[in-house]
């Protein structure tokens, strides 16, 4: 495809229920984040992968949040027993290295009722 | 880790004025500093960056201007448009280049 894709674009789950977000990266890019935003709030860093490995999941928070990219290309944040306060959008980026353009998704809108 | 600020919050300008939004960070060994835009609903899409070895850029009427020694770099609009309203968000590139800090956003609106 021609940008980073994620699916789903909306997402409604049960408090306590478990859910996959899916990021497709741009062809080619090496490295892919995951970011949460809030409303009126700036994205915030999640997780970072080089490949397909984890390369820096700092930003996860707490071990409900995991996410894989098992073969350097498509990646899955899933959360477990998920709470209210886990409401918001989902981003994903990817990139062709560090420090430069990241590409965002459209995001997963999460709501949790 | 890195701490971005971002001024104002929120910024209105007559159309044809210009638009100044202000960023600070804190990581000195940060080197790479890209602003996005983001419409309503829609996903942060780049519209300038700058490195740490270059101290202004410029790109049609928006122009990017970086003080090492300050730690601040700022995002200027000239002959701002209708179009240039949305949500602008400065980032700051951690040392180790593995993730962008993000600022809290400006909400710029220009008036017709």
């Amino acid at each position: 495809g021609a940008g980073v894709s994620q699916t789903p674009s909306n997402k409604v789950t049960e408090k306590g229920k478990y859910v996959e977000l899916r990021c497709d990266p741009i062809s080619g890019h090496t490295a892919l984040y995951w970011y949460r935003q809030s409303l009126g709030q700036g994205p915030e860093f999640l997780i970072y992968f080089q490949g397909t490995g984890a390369a820096d999941d700092s930003g996860l928070p707490n071990d409900r949040f995991f996410a894989v990219r098992p073969e350097g290309s498509v990646s899955t944040l899933k959360i477990q027993r998920t709470e209210r306060g886990d409401s918001a959008v989902y981003l994903c980026a990817s990139s062709p290295g560090t420090n430069t353009e990241a590409f965002f998704g459209q995001g997963t809108r999460l709501t949790v009722v | 880790g890195e701490n971005v600020e971002q001024h104002p919050s929120t910024l209105s300008v007559q159309e044809g004025d210009s638009a100044v939004i202000k960023c600070t960070y804190s990581d000195s060994a940060s080197n790479y500093f890209p602003w996005y835009k983001q419409e309503l609903g829609k996903r942060p899409q780049l519209i300038i960056d700058i490195r740490s070895n270059v101290g202004e850029k410029k790109d049609q009427r928006i122009a990017v201007t970086l003080n090492k020694t300050a730690k601040h770099f700022s995002l200027h609009i000239t002959e701002t448009q209708p179009e240039d309203s949305a949500v602008y968000f400065c980032a700051g590139s951690s040392n180790t280049g593995n993730q962008f800090y993000f600022g809290t956003g400006t909400s710029l609106t220009v008036i017709p």
